[in-house]
């Protein structure tokens, strides 16, 4: 699987934009790229993924850059709530069901 | 159940015993994980099942780390003559074969004293 690189930390203030980067530019074609979070003391948790379009769910949206060396997971209106720490992860998919590969990821601090 | 359920949830341990630690997917779900955090680190993966495959066993550390799969469903991972560099959170995720993401159970928090 291909490696990703994260900022550390970031914070954000409550009710704004939280925009995470994520760097993957030994991507492959096959390859999608997935988003969890970790809130402490909890398993990760699914978040998203996608393979180059645009994705959006009830938690997050995913944009990824045209050529997929890159891409944005934005949580529209942070809460507290949302204060853990995302991990950005290239994976083969799909019917490949096989281990995720988590970073150091990136600690989010949602602040009022 | 709705999620993946693990236990015990806590367990406490004497160095040099051996512990099994269970986790009861999702049902229907093919493909069983297990992982391990550390505190203050990152997930490291240990082994996966899916379906009736051999399993990957490439993250286990040690041959003192076994896991198994009956029926395709519970797994019951173990540990034997546990040191304390085995303290940490073990956790279980799995998925269906055509997966949108893993779901993970709440962990079983390892203490080797």
């Amino acid at each position: 699987d291909a490696k990703t690189t994260q900022p550390t930390s970031m914070d954000c203030a409550e009710g704004r934009a939280a925009n995470l980067p994520c760097n993957h530019s030994t991507i492959s074609g096959n390859e999608y790229v997935y988003w969890y979070r970790q809130i402490h003391s909890q398993g990760p948790q699914y978040i998203i993924h996608g393979l180059k379009n645009n994705e959006t769910n009830e938690m997050a949206s995913l944009i990824i850059t045209e050529d997929r060396k890159s891409s944005t997971l934005i949580l529209p209106h942070a809460t507290l709530r949302d204060t853990a720490v995302y991990y950005c992860i290239v994976r083969l998919f799909p019917g490949t069901a096989s281990k995720l590969t988590f970073g150091t990821g990136t600690r989010l601090q949602v602040t009022l | 159940g709705a999620g993946v359920s693990q236990s015990p949830s806590n367990k406490v341990t004497e160095k040099g015993k051996d512990v099994e630690l269970r986790c009861d997917p999702i049902s229907g779900h093919t493909a069983l994980y297990w992982y391990r955090q550390s505190l203050g680190q990152g997930l490291e993966f240990l082994i996966y099942f899916q379906g009736n495959s051999a399993p990957d066993k490439s993250g286990l550390p040690s041959d003192r780390f076994s896991a198994e799969r009956t029926g395709g469903s519970v797994s019951t991972l173990t540990i034997q003559r546990t040191q304390q560099e085995d303290s940490a959170v073990y956790l279980c995720a799995s998925s269906p074969w055509e997966e949108n993401g893993y779901t993970f159970g709440s962990g079983t928090r390892l203490t080797v004293v």
